[in-house]
């Protein structure tokens, strides 16, 4: 099956400064990678999502850049914000699967003043 | 997206004990999904919940420890059977295939905090 792994675990950036999350997947037929921001004790919440037939998405100040050929997308944060610290998981799914969600195991951001 | 509301938000069992979860969404959704995460740690599926028929359950995950039922588009429910210590998690459910949405994409419940004694 498929395997996510998420990179890097803990990431603490100053406020203004921009924070990259990477992720690789293993399984060459997963064509969906969302990724979801979650606070403390709240529920998982979708940010941006990116299928395999682009190559970057961008939302305001959150892009999501994808290579298939190396099987791993990173999502950008520009401009961080403290209220960006959370917890961001990536995920892989295949649609053929029933969209199962293959999830990473998270990066806690830390954005400091 | 849509509404997806869970009931309890949270309990505190005893051992040996078993807990219904609900999972109610406002709008008919085609796929249903129960997740466990863990404290600190990712979410793992559980299973996929189909309606009107038996749960698809992932490795590691058994239908007598976690029975499932769907029995229409909006409704699941997810039971923590005989639960141990080691049950303790939050318990989140997850639709996909909603109106108006992509198929793929996912939006979850609050879940569900299980404390187990």
């Amino acid at each position: 099956g498929e395997n996510v792994e998420q990179h890097p675990s803990t990431l603490s950036v100053q406020e203004g400064d921009s924070a990259v999350i990477k992720c690789t997947y293993s399984d060459s037929a997963s064509n969906y990678f969302p990724w979801y921001k979650q606070e403390l004790g709240k529920r998982p919440q979708l940010i941006i999502d990116i299928r395999s037939n682009v190559g970057e998405k961008k939302d305001q100040r959150i892009a999501v850049t994808l290579n298939k050929t190396a099987k791993h997308f990173s999502l950008h944060i520009t401009e961080t914000q403290p209220e960006d610290s959370a917890v961001y998981f990536c995920a892989a799914s295949y649609t053929g699967t029933a969209s199962k969600l293959t999830f990473g195991t998270g990066t806690r951001l830390q954005v400091t003043l | 997206s849509a509404v997806i509301s869970q009931k309890p938000s949270r309990d505190i069992c005893q051992r040996g004990t078993s807990l219904t979860i609900q999972c109610q969404v406002d709008s008919q959704v085609t796929m249903m999904f129960w997740y466990r995460q863990q404290p600190g740690q990712s979410l793992t599926l559980i299973a996929t919940a189909n309606q009107g028929s038996e749960a698809t359950y992932e490795s590691g995950f058994v239908i007598d420890k976690f029975p499932i039922s769907r029995p229409n588009l909006t409704f699941s429910t997810l039971t923590v059977s005989n639960m141990s210590p080691e049950d303790s998690s939050i318990y989140l459910c997850s639709v996909g295939g909603l109106p108006r949405a992509i198929a793929d994409t996912q939006y979850f419940g609050p879940g569900t905090r299980l404390t187990v004694l």
